[in-house]
């Protein structure tokens, strides 16, 4: 079975750009988090989606938004980019029930640079 | 809110020696989740162990094993038997058990060498 799945993997961007990144969880699962993973620190918790509804945000400020679709997939778009915001930027998703605490599986990341 | 602390930038360790990385954490919640993921040059973060608050024996994973001190809110990670594809980061993370809820915060990473 595939794991989770990230596009771009790698994409340049200019500042005051849109991005958009996309993510396909694990068959079966039903919950999508977005992390940022800025060079030399751990990664910063987004967004976390789970039946199409927001079930958590990140201290991120309204340029950062996302979206889950009917299939579990989901967006993360980011607009007016700034530099600050070249980072790995890392998928993870989960069945999201209770049973057994989910295990939470992350995806290989798309790296952003911002010029 | 809840802060999780790696206070090992870096360690070092011979390969097939025994080596020990630190994490604490600050909650005030009584029932969550503790994680240790390791992240190679891939990027891909990498489930290594995780260990249910609730329980108090410590999990372990073959050569992976955990030291969680609950009232001290402490979590190490031992590892034996150390080999040359374990050299990453490693990082500490902490989620709660609330339904529903599963974001997860990390620490700042320890990142191990391993030497030949």
């Amino acid at each position: 079975d595939a794991g989770v799945t990230q596009s771009p993997t790698h994409l340049i961007k200019t500042r005051g750009q849109h991005v958009t990144l996309r993510c396909s969880p694990i068959s079966g699962h039903k919950s999508v988090s977005w992390y940022q993973q800025v060079l030399g620190q751990g990664p910063q918790f987004i967004f976390q989606y789970y039946e199409k509804e927001e079930r958590g945000r990140g201290n991120f400020p309204d340029r950062f938004s996302a979206r889950q679709f009917p299939n579990y997939s989901s967006e993360l778009n980011v607009n007016a980019l700034l530099l600050g915001d070249s980072a790995l930027y890392l998928c993870a998703s989960s069945l999201g029930q209770r049973l057994s605490g989910n295990t939470i599986y992350f995806g290989e990341g798309s790296w952003l640079t911002v010029v | 809110a809840q802060t999780v602390t790696q206070s090992q930038p870096e360690m070092s360790v011979q390969e097939a020696e025994t080596v020990t990385l630190s994490c604490t954490y600050d909650t005030s919640e009584s029932d969550y989740y503790l994680f240790w993921y390791k992240q190679p040059p891939s990027r891909q973060m990498i489930l290594v162990i995780r260990q249910e608050a609730y329980k108090q024996q410590n999990a372990t994973e073959n050569r992976f094993s955990v030291n969680f001190q609950k009232a001290a809110k402490s979590f190490s990670l031992k590892i034996s038997d150390s080999q040359l594809g374990d050299a990453a980061m490693y990082f500490c993370a902490y989620r709660s058990a609330n339904f529903g809820n599963e974001k997860l915060t990390f620490g700042t990473g320890t990142r191990l060498t391993i030497i030949p």
